[in-house]
């Protein structure tokens, strides 16, 4: 069965400084790992996406994902966080053989300024 | 272009009431898709729907939970009977083609208050 885990509820990161919300997956086929981003009182907002091809994605508003394939992980990253990126995080992960998308339960960002 | 809109934004039902939410995917979109989102929680995928077929509905929680999608675009999520444990917030997304890559775009959703 499909299944996602964000490990941490929260991640507090200074402006300016790079920033990690770590997101791990467990599927029986490939799979195609998706991160968004929600704000409040806002809907999901599409951030990047992995199908195949480089380890390495970019995506809006700076962010990147690197794919590792041994460690079941696609973790999302910035290299130099602003306030405006405090929301709230979801990685999610389908495969090919499925219609459902699953969600990990999120991840708070927090930039303190 | 307009987004997925989703209606109404907030509602609030007496237990045992019926409730129909609509949602209005972007204009094209084949793929239609409705979430449940408890609070704290990530979305929970309740069915999905190619045109107006529905293809999966193994994540409707009962048999009190109906959708539909008669003309391939507008889509109705109705809950009868509602009970406390129906409270959430409803999402709907779509995308332009079937396909596991494919991303999904989102409508805000549509908080229910079973009271």
């Amino acid at each position: 069965a499909q299944s996602v885990a964000q490990p941490e509820d929260q991640v507090n990161v200074a402006e300016g400084n790079p920033l990690t919300v770590k997101c791990t997956y467990s599927v029986s086929g490939n799979p195609y790992l998706f991160w968004y981003v929600q704000y409040p009182n806002r809907g999901l907002q599409f951030l990047l996406k992995y199908i195949t091809g480089d380890n390495l994605v970019k995506g809006s508003y700076g962010f990147e994902a690197e794919f590792n394939k041994s460690q079941t992980s696609f973790h999302l990253k910035k290299p130099s966080a602003l306030v405006s990126d405090s929301a709230l995080y979801f990685c999610a992960v389908r495969e090919d053989s499925n219609y459902q998308l699953i969600w990990g339960a999120g991840t708070k960002l927090i930039i303190k300024p | 272009g307009a987004g997925v809109s989703q209606s109404p934004r907030y509602k609030v039902a007496k237990r045992g009431q019926d409730v129909a939410l609509r949602c209005d995917p972007i204009s094209g979109h084949v793929s239609l898709f409705w979430y449940q989102q408890a609070l704290g929680q990530g979305p929970e995928f309740l069915t999905y729907f190619q045109n107006e077929a529905q293809l999966d509905k193994s994540g409707l929680p009962s048999d009190r939970f109906f959708a539909e999608r008669p003309e391939g675009s507008v889509s109705t999520l109705k809950i009868q009977r509602t009970q406390q444990e129906d409270s959430a917030v409803y999402l709907c997304a779509s995308s332009l083609y079937q396909g596991p890559g494919r991303e999904q775009y989102f409508g805000p959703g549509t908080r229910l208050t079973v009271t």
